[in-house]
């Protein structure tokens, strides 16, 4: 079974500019899920997909950041315009359903790992 | 506030050594708790998942623990190997919201 995939791996850019994410899931799943770990961090989630409508984006900076999935399989995380403090791993994951018994298994992409200059 | 504390930030064992990671949490009402393995430029990988009712895990040479009336956990790992040199995140799921509350993590040096 193919993991998450996600590209780029890494990205350089410098403020003020823009930059795109993408995230193709293992197949079939329904939950996407868009993560940006700090270094020396955990994860923190900026925004869930169930299918392709949003479940969770509490916590996306809404002023510079946005995500779609329009056919509720990839997915594309975008910043606009870039900020210093954005500099981070952004992680994709997966998992087959959302809530249930709340032990589905996200399954997660290798990074795009973020620089801002 | 649901938190979730790790400790320590980092450790270095030698191989072969055994070594064990904590992980305690306010989070409530609870619903689950894993352990990731997380090696540097990947994303993180599931170990192990424990509900209320679980007090043991294993996945090889890693062993976890909940303690749901203290609301601590520990990941104890066995023989330890260059391999296992990685990040360790505890993560909660708050029974409520559904949300997952990640710890810092804690980050592991196996020297030869």
């Amino acid at each position: 079974e193919a993991g998450v995939a996600q590209s780029p791996r890494y990205k350089i850019i410098e403020k003020r500019q823009s930059v795109a994410f993408w995230c193709n899931p293992i197949s079939g799943h329904a939950t996407l899920y868009w993560y940006q770990q700090i270094l020396g961090q955990g994860p923190k989630l900026l925004i869930q997909f169930q299918n392709n409508g949003v479940v969770d984006d509490s916590q996306l900076p809404k002023d510079r950041f946005s995500a779609e999935r329009l056919k509720g399989v990839d997915s594309t995380l975008k910043i606009q315009p870039a900020k210093l403090e954005d500099s981070a791993v952004y992680l994709c994951a997966s998992s087959s359903r959302a809530g249930g018994l709340g032990t589905d298994t996200q399954y997660f992409g290798p990074g795009t790992r973020l620089t801002v200059l | 506030k649901n938190q979730v504390e790790q400790s320590p930030q980092s450790l270095i064992i030698l191989e072969g050594k055994n070594c064990t990671l904590q992980c305690n949490y306010t989070v409530s009402p609870f619903s689950n708790l894993r352990w990731y393995k997380q090696d540097t430029g990947r994303g993180p990988v599931s170990l192990t998942i424990m509900t209320f009712s679980e007090n043991t895990k294993s996945n090889g040479r890693y062993t976890a623990t909940l303690d749901a009336d203290t609301k601590q956990s520990s990941l104890h790992i066995t023989a330890s190997q260059l391999s296992d040199s990685a990040s360790y995140i505890c993560v909660v799921r708050h029974s409520g919201t559904g949300k997952l509350i990640f710890g810092q993590g804690t980050t592991l040096q196996v020297k030869p």
